[in-house]
C-alpha cells in the first residue's frame, strides 16, 4: 500500500513568510508525529497526534511553529513568520497506534529552506 | 549530556566484513529501541526493532540490547557498498503517553568495495 506522503518536498521561503507543510499518513495509521531534521543531526521531535487530538506539542520550539490534524487524517504543520534557523527537513511518520512499542513508518519530508 | 549518544564516524570497513555500530541512552526506563537507515538526502528507514535484553536476527542484521549498560548496538554482517548510509539509533523514552521517538545524531558508515 501506499506509504507516508508529504508535500511540497521543496520550499523556498522568504524571512517573514508564512508555510504550510502537508502530511498525509499511511491509511488507517491513528498516531502522527512531525520531526524536524537539521544538516547532520537525527530528527527531533516535533509533535504527536493521537487521531485528531494533540496530545504532545512538547517539541514545538515557538509559537510560531504550530499543527493541526482536524479530521484525524491529513495534517499540517504550519510556521508563521519564518526565521532562517528552521531552515530544516520537516518528517512526518505515522503508526498504527494501537498501543505498546510500535514502529514509525517516515514520510520523504519536506525540505524548507528560509533565506 | 545528550539522551542518545552514537560515533559519528564515518566508520569505514571493507565490503564483506562485519560493521559495529553503538549507542548509548540516557534514560533508564526506556523500553523501545529503533535501528533506521538514512541514505543521503532520504527518509529514515526502519532496519531493527528490539524491546528485551539479547541478541535479534534478521538477515544480515543483529541488534543487541543490554538495559542494564544502556547500551543497543547493530552488526552488520558482510557489509555491502549498498549499506553505504547514516544509521540512526532511536529510542521510546519512558513515560505515560510518551510515544515519540528519540534519536541519537546517528553514525555514517562506509563500506569500501
Amino acid at each position: 500500500g501506499a506509504g507516508v506522503s508529504q508535500s511540497p518536498r521543496y520550499k523556498v521561503a522568504k524571512r517573514g513568510q508564512d508555510v504550510a507543510l502537508r502530511c498525509d499518513p499511511i491509511s488507517g495509521h491513528v498516531s502522527l508525529f512531525w520531526y524536524q531534521q537539521a544538516l547532520g543531526q537525527g530528527p527531533e521531535f516535533l509533535t504527536y497526534f493521537q487521531n485528531e487530538a494533540q496530545l504532545d506539542k512538547s517539541g514545538l520550539p515557538s509559537d510560531r511553529f504550530f499543527a493541526e490534524r482536524p479530521e484525524g487524517s491529513v495534517s499540517t504543520l504550519k510556521i508563521q513568520r519564518t526565521q532562517q534557523e528552521d531552515s530544516a527537513v520537516y518528517l512526518c511518520a505515522s503508526s498504527l497506534g494501537q498501543g505498546g512499542p510500535e514502529t514509525q513508518y517516515f514520510g520523504p519530508g519536506t525540505r524548507l529552506l528560509v533565506l | 549530556q545528550k539522551e542518545v549518544e552514537q560515533n559519528s564516524g564515518p566508520l569505514s570497513v571493507p565490503e564483506g566484513a562485519i560493521a559495529s555500530l553503538n549507542c548509548t541512552y540516557s534514560d533508564r526506563g526506556s523500553q523501545s529501541f529503533f535501528w533506521y537507515r538514512q541514505y543521503s538526502g532520504k527518509s529514515p528507514e526502519l532496519i531493527m526493532s528490539i524491546y528485551s535484553n539479547g541478541d535479534k536476527e534478521d538477515g544480515r542484521f543483529t541488534a543487541q540490547l543490554n538495559k542494564a549498560s544502556q547500551y543497543v548496538s547493530l552488526l552488520i554482517r558482510d557489509s555491502q557498498p549498498s549499506d553505504s548510509a547514516t544509521y540512526l539509533c532511536a529510542v521510546n523514552p519512558s513515560g505515560t503517553g510518551r510515544r515519540a521517538l528519540t534519536f541519537g545524531s546517528g553514525t555514517r558508515l562506509q563500506v569500501q568495495p
